[in-house]
């Protein structure tokens, strides 16, 4: 079975500053993608980056980008020049492909609080 | 365009109630999730419809838990019967290309 983990509870940071956010996922498939989500402090989820296995190139937006290294199944997320309301929890996920769908396994969150 | 809708945003059941959640799936999207997020489990895969027909109930407790999708523009998830541990924060996801799934905000259910 698909398994995301993120050890990091928690991360704080000053503003304008890089932050660097750690997943690692266990997975049998060949093909897989992985995502990143913010969870605001309203609840309010919203879909970040994305990086697919097959691709070597390290996906990017805006001031999000990831660190893929596949041989260690991790995948990073770095945000640069942060910004107070960049304090959210961070969810790394995974959606396999198989028989039965494309539902998402979520690792834990990490906490980020940036302060001025 | 207007994102993920869900109704109602929170609600209050006593035990051995029924709740019933609604979710209206962004325009054009052929995919709706359900997920349930608690402090204890985190973020769970419930069930998953594709072009409103069931394809994975995998997440789904066995009992008591029921979801359709009758049309296009809404799902509802059933719980009969609540109980305390069903307390918790279920979200509505839709997909265009089953990639990036787009979240709803969520009802937060409370069963006393």
């Amino acid at each position: 079975a698909q398994k995301v983990t993120q050890t990091q509870t928690s991360i704080s940071v000053v503003e304008k500053t890089t932050v660097t956010m750690d997943c690692v996922y266990e997975t049998r498939d060949s093909s897989y993608f992985l995502f990143w989500y913010k969870q605001t402090a309203s609840g309010e989820i919203v879909f970040l980056i994305r990086q697919d296995s097959y691709k070597k190139e390290n996906a990017t937006v805006g001031h999000y980008s990831l660190n893929f290294q596949k041989p260690k199944s991790s995948i990073g997320l770095i945000i640069t020049a942060t910004q107070i309301e960049d304090s959210a929890v961070y969810f790394c996920a995974m959606r396999e492909r198989d028989n039965m769908g494309y539902k998402l396994t979520f690792g834990t969150g990490t906490s980020l609080l940036v302060d001025p | 365009n207007a994102g993920v809708i869900q109704t109602p945003r929170h609600k209050v059941t006593g035990k051995g109630q029924e709740a019933t959640l609604w979710c209206e799936p962004i325009s054009g999207h052929s995919a709706v999730f359900w997920y349930r997020q608690t402090i204890v489990q985190g973020l769970e895969f419930l069930t998953y419809f594709r072009n409103q027909a069931p394809i994975d109930d995998s997440g789904m407790p066995k009992e008591r838990f029921s979801a359709q999708m009758p049309n296009q523009s809404h799902s509802t998830l059933k719980i009969q019967s609540t109980q305390p541990q069903d307390s918790a924060v279920y979200l509505c996801a839709s997909s265009l290309d089953s990639y990036e799934q787009y979240f709803g905000p969520g009802t937060r259910l409370t069963v006393l």
